[in-house]
């Protein structure tokens, strides 16, 4: 079993809808981190968080320490969101989750 | 400020060579992480280097190694390719060492190995 987990592993929405996309971890952790990759590969850190809830434009992040689980939101979803979201545990190493693959519908 | 950069952006290797990936860092960050990510899968850690030591390694054969220059930059090479070794390799940064600190990925360089 992965030690950190993402559900769902493929989401395909319409535009506008809102769409939520849940991390698991299994270790002990002082960060999460959500992160976009794009289909060219690069990777763009978008929230670290150690806990609560942050936002930034369209996108909210939270977190749940206790129950060791993260979502990241994205309301009002444009194609251009279409990417993959990875959740990612640690400091200097990375745990990598096994990924989102998001496609948003004109 | 320049982004983490990569060179070379793609790269085709054939079996039993060796390669030398290079990663500059954002100015002023001293922590360099490389990570291999194979085709569908998600990045695996390989290295961490902080003021030019060896602070991680992960669960890679010793045909990996990598080093880090008084500047910060950093060369990851791989000895003897085999085609396992075709993935994508990203270098990110961070300002320290450790800590909740956030990692900075460069784009990232493609290796084929046929």
């Amino acid at each position: 079993k992965n030690e950190v987990e993402q559900s769902p592993q493929n989401l395909t929405a319409q535009e506008g809808e809102f769409i939520t996309i849940n991390c698991s971890y299994s270790v002990g952790i002082s960060a999460l981190h959500w992160l976009q990759q794009h289909p060219g590969g690069g990777i763009v850190s978008l929230f670290m968080l150690s806990s609560g809830k942050k936002k930034h434009g369209r996108l909210i992040a939270t977190i749940n320490i206790q129950e060791k689980h993260s979502s990241l939101h994205i309301t009002a979803s444009h194609p251009r969101d279409s990417a993959v979201y990875i959740c990612a545990v640690g400091t200097y190493k990375y745990i990598f989750g096994t990924g989102t693959r998001l496609k948003v519908l004109a | 400020d320049a982004g983490v950069t990569q060179s070379p952006t793609h790269l085709i290797k054939t079996r039993g060579q060796h390669v030398t990936l290079r990663c500059s860092p954002i100015s002023g960050h001293k922590s360099v992480s490389w990570y291999q990510q194979v085709l569908g899968q998600g990045p695996q850690f390989i290295f961490q280097y902080y003021e030019k030591e060896e602070r991680g390694r992960g669960n890679f054969p010793d045909r990996f190694s990598a080093r880090q220059f008084p500047n910060y930059s950093s060369e990851l090479n791989v000895n003897a390719l085999l085609l396992g070794d075709s993935a994508l390799y990203l270098c990110a940064s961070s300002l320290d060492d450790g800590g909740a600190d956030t990692q900075y990925f460069g784009p990232g360089t493609r290796l084929t190995v046929l």
